[in-house]
């Protein structure tokens, strides 16, 4: 069961390059979220999406496109990389935002640096 | 943007003791409180959670007392082994009815080191 697994888990970009992250689950899930992890900040919301060719704005969006085409996959791009977008990003899907299954399960993670 | 505040942001327990994690909210419309678990080079998972309707729930070591009036909850872990030694993130979600609905609101998180 590989839950949710995101690629690469590791990478290394130039100011202005891009690159898309993907973000893959096998729960059927209908939400998926992408979050980014800084020292002292927590997780934040970056862009999330309730269902297939949906997706919305989290708390930092900037920067930061994404695509949900189908419903197991949900990528995360970064046009023109900057700096401040070295962090590590987690992937997460969750059932459901009610109800008992309101579990989020998170990918292992991709640290990226830009320099 | 709504704010969970965790305290403290680092935490050293000697094995055996009880360690304890506040959080403190802001919006009475957050309706579900998770206790996230995150180890090295991991992803976070879910620990343990609670609805605003209980005061208490217990699962093993774990405890998450809520206390409503005060809009605070914090996590208890009993008998404290080196194998909870791990970050820990206090979360918090809005109702169905309210705006931005599927977002989890976490804490900065507290690193937790308990030591033989």
């Amino acid at each position: 069961n590989a839950g949710v697994t995101q690629t690469p888990k590791f990478r290394v970009l130039k100011t202005g390059q891009s690159m898309t992250l993907l973000c893959a689950q096998d729960m059927n899930h209908e939400y998926m979220y992408w979050y980014r992890q800084d020292p002292g900040m927590g997780l934040r919301l970056i862009h999330y999406s309730v269902g297939e060719g949906t997706t919305a704005k989290g708390e930092v969006p900037d920067g930061y496109n994404v695509s949900r085409l189908k419903k197991q996959n949900f990528l995360l791009g970064l046009e023109s990389a900057a700096p401040s977008q070295t962090s590590v990003y987690f992937c997460a899907s969750s059932y459901s935002t009610g109800g008992l299954n309101t579990e989020a399960f998170f990918g292992q993670g991709t640290r990226l640096t830009v320099v | 943007q709504q704010q969970v505040k965790q305290s403290p942001q680092s935490l050293i327990v000697q094995k055996g003791g009880i360690s304890i994690i506040n959080c403190a909210y802001e919006n009475t419309a957050f309706d579900y409180f998770p206790w996230y678990q995150q180890f090295p080079g991991k992803g976070p998972a879910l620990l343990i959670a609670i609805r605003p309707d209980v005061s208490e729930k217990k699962e093993g070591r774990f405890t998450i007392s809520f206390n409503k009036s005060a809009k605070q909850f914090s996590l208890h872990i009993m008998d404290s082994q080196p194998g909870d030694s791990a970050t820990y993130f206090c979360a918090a979600k809005l109702g169905l009815s309210g705006a931005g609905s599927y977002q989890l609101t976490f804490g900065k998180g507290t690193k937790l080191s308990v030591i033989p």
